[in-house]
């Protein structure tokens, strides 16, 4: 059965600050996904990723095949980026039930 | 359409009473997913339908939720004799294949008192 784990669960940081969220999963892997989801509003597919890096703006995502690890990194954070941010991960293999979802970080930028 | 759309986006309904709610999938999109927020909680997968398959109906709860996808395009989830404990925010997403880029819908939010 395929795990998904985020750290941390919630964190508050100052406007500026440069941010890294987790993610770890259990079994191997076709795609990863990055979401953001902010309060009362929908979810917003940020980032998808198979290997390597990527960058938009002053998001960048990295995962490692080896490790089954994935980042999300926010640069410059700013209060705008405050939201939940939820991995998912759709893995090599599986059967038909499509993502499984880590439980999100709740992040708050403060001014 | 321009992305998947939801209907209705708020339904609030008495215990007991059945409920439908719509997804519209982005054109083209052969995978659709339904899943469920609880307040606070993460997100519960709850069916997928991908292209004309027999769908993967693993998550639902229970008997009393079902979901349909005609002509491989809009999906109805119904919850019949709705419980308290079914209030949630029903998401539906779509991709045009497993493996890419997601989107989802703004949701249903869904009280019953």
């Amino acid at each position: 059965k395929n795990e998904v784990e985020q750290s941390p669960q919630n964190l508050t940081a100052q406007e500026g600050e440069f941010i890294t969220i987790n993610c770890s999963y259990s079994v191997g892997i076709s795609a990863l996904h990055w979401l953001q989801q902010h309060p009362g509003g929908g979810i917003v597919s940020l980032f998808m990723l198979s290997s390597g890096k990527k960058k938009h703006g002053r998001l960048i995502a990295t995962i490692n095949i080896q490790e089954k690890h994935s980042s999300l990194h926010i640069t410059a954070s700013h209060p705008r980026d405050s939201a939940v941010y939820i991995c998912a991960h759709m893995y090599s293999g599986g059967g038909a039930d499509g993502l499984t979802f880590g439980k999100g970080t709740h992040l708050i930028i403060q001014p | 359409g321009a992305g998947v759309s939801q209907s209705p986006s708020n339904k609030v309904t008495e215990k007991g009473k059945d409920v439908e709610l719509r997804c519209d999938p982005i054109s083209g999109h052969t995978a659709l997913y339904w899943y469920r927020q609880s307040l606070g909680q993460g997100l519960e997968f709850l069916i997928y339908f991908q292209g004309n398959s027999a769908p993967d109906k693993s998550g639902l709860p229970s008997d009393r939720f079902s979901a349909e996808r005609t002509g491989g395009s809009v999906s109805t989830l119904t919850i019949q004799r709705t419980q308290q404990e079914d209030s949630a925010v029903y998401l539906c997403a779509s991709t045009r294949d497993r493996g890419l880029s997601i989107f989802f819908g703004q949701g249903t939010r869904l009280t019953v008192v």
